[in-house]
């Protein structure tokens, strides 16, 4: 595998459900990011993670809850959504130096809420 | 802070015109400037990025980009379109924050390439 991977690429979920997404990077960056894509909307940022801590929550409700167990490794938990909360999830990863460097995306998950 | 505009959500050329896609930045600094396609049901792939090297800056896929700093833009172009060029095109710009990159990204346009 190279680049960024995500599983699953799509899912379907009820409201009442717990899922977790899973993106995983096999370039050796040392940050990670949660997006969320909505139609006809800008990308949102959701989640930084540098140095495997959290630096960034912009805003998220609590029902979205991301992890990082190592530097490879991002997971975003999923309970209680909204049907509104339907989206494209991207993760992205970097690596974070003097300069701000290219983000390198994963193909990411389509998320239906019924 | 930083911002970045897309002139046109959509835009559309006939197969082997010459393709324009404009984006204009706000940056109080020296930026790095991006940009990134979409194809549907897909992430987003970097065409082509700025980094303060040459103002002009090829990308993959024959796209190409001018950095013109007295115009504040960005202006993504390819000579002659083709139909796999139908996608999402994404202009960002990036900033250093302490400890991540922040990239802010433009709105989108969407290119459809008439046969």
């Amino acid at each position: 595998e190279t680049g960024v991977t995500q599983t699953p690429r799509h899912l379907v979920m009820g409201m009442t459900n717990k899922k977790s997404l899973k993106c995983e990077q096999h370039l050796g960056h040392n940050a990670m990011y949660w997006y969320k894509q909505s139609a006809k909307k800008p990308l949102e940022l959701m989640f930084v993670y540098s140095l495997e801590e959290r630096v960034e929550n912009n805003s998220v409700p609590s029902r979205f809850s991301p992890e990082c167990p190592n530097s490879s490794h991002l997971f975003l938990h999923l309970h209680t959504l909204q049907p509104e909360d339907s989206a494209l999830y991207l993760c992205a990863s970097s690596q974070v130096g003097p300069r701000a460097d290219t983000q390198y995306f994963g193909p990411g998950t389509r998320l239906t809420v019924l | 802070a930083q911002s970045v505009t897309q002139l046109g959500s959509h835009v559309s050329v006939s197969e082997g015109a010459l393709v324009l896609l404009r984006c204009n930045y706000s940056s109080s600094v020296p930026p790095y400037l991006f940009w990134y396609v979409q194809y549907p049901n897909q992430g987003l792939q970097l065409l082509l990025k700025y980094t303060s090297a040459a103002t002009l800056v090829k990308g993959i896929n024959g796209f190409e980009a001018e950095f013109k700093k007295s115009e504040t833009s960005f202006h993504l172009t390819k000579p002659s379109a083709h139909m796999s060029d139908a996608a999402e095109y994404f202009c960002a710009v990036s900033e250093k924050e302490t400890s991540y990159d922040k990239v802010i990204f433009g709105p989108g346009t969407s290119l459809s390439v008439i046969p």
